[in-house]
């Protein structure tokens, strides 16, 4: 089946550093990613959307200048949350589909960014 | 205000019961509906996506409806089974400004 992965898994990084996560489809292009966020005991929230080698599409309310993201290659999207703070602790989850497919999203396993 | 409503937040049937989950939206202008269930442990899955011109999806057990005049989908489970036991998140995809809102969630325990 198709296998998505999120790298870290956890990590915890202090006020004011950037961190890197980075979304892999391991058996398919992934023609299209998914960055999502969720906050403890609530639902999730939609950041963006990317389409390999094309600008990210952010939803409204979403800071695109402090959460960057690249979808350099079919197989690969990082997100970056830059000059981090309490408030961006949360958790990120992605998630990838291929083109032609109407719905089937295939999603990675998370990544629990805490910044101190 | 754009908002998802998902009733009841939590359900709990036995096994083989036939079920019908809710979704409710404020706004009738949509792109699409999707429904995702989410295993503790084990991550999402995209279940069925109905876009805006649709009635409804199925999907094996399962079936969406959607009635964009009255601001509702619904997610029936045929058969319902302990493996079906997860929460199940509806989300629309609005038109205006194109933003996706999640609803919280109905979380269904299915007894065995």
């Amino acid at each position: 089946g198709a296998v998505v992965s999120q790298h870290p898994s956890r990590v915890i990084c202090k006020s004011g550093t950037s961190v890197k996560i980075e979304c892999r489809s391991l058996d398919f292009q992934a023609t299209t990613m998914f960055w999502y966020r969720q906050f403890p005991k609530q639902s999730l929230m939609l950041m963006a959307t990317s389409n390999e080698g094309s600008k990210a599409t952010y939803e409204q309310g979403v800071e695109k200048d402090k959460f960057l993201i690249n979808h350099a290659s079919l197989t690969l999207s990082t997100l970056t949350v830059t000059s981090a703070h309490p408030e961006d602790s949360s958790f990120y989850i992605c998630s990838a589909k291929t083109q032609g497919q109407s719905y089937e999203q295939y999603f990675g396993p998370g990544t629990r960014l805490t910044v101190t | 205000k754009q908002e998802v409503t998902q009733i009841p937040a939590a359900l709990s049937v036995p096994e083989g019961e036939n079920l019908v989950l809710n979704c409710s939206f404020t706004d009738s202008a949509i792109y699409n509906l999707q429904w995702f269930r989410q295993d503790p442990g084990k991550g999402l899955t995209s279940l069925l996506l109905i876009q805006s011109s649709q009635r409804e999806q199925t999907s094996g057990r399962l079936n969406a409806s959607l009635d964009k005049s009255s601001g509702r989908s619904t997610l029936y489970i045929a058969a319902s089974q302990p493996g079906d036991s997860a929460t199940y998140l509806c989300a629309v995809r609005f038109t205006g400004g194109f933003k996706t809102i999640f609803g919280a969630g109905t979380r269904l325990f299915v007894k065995a």
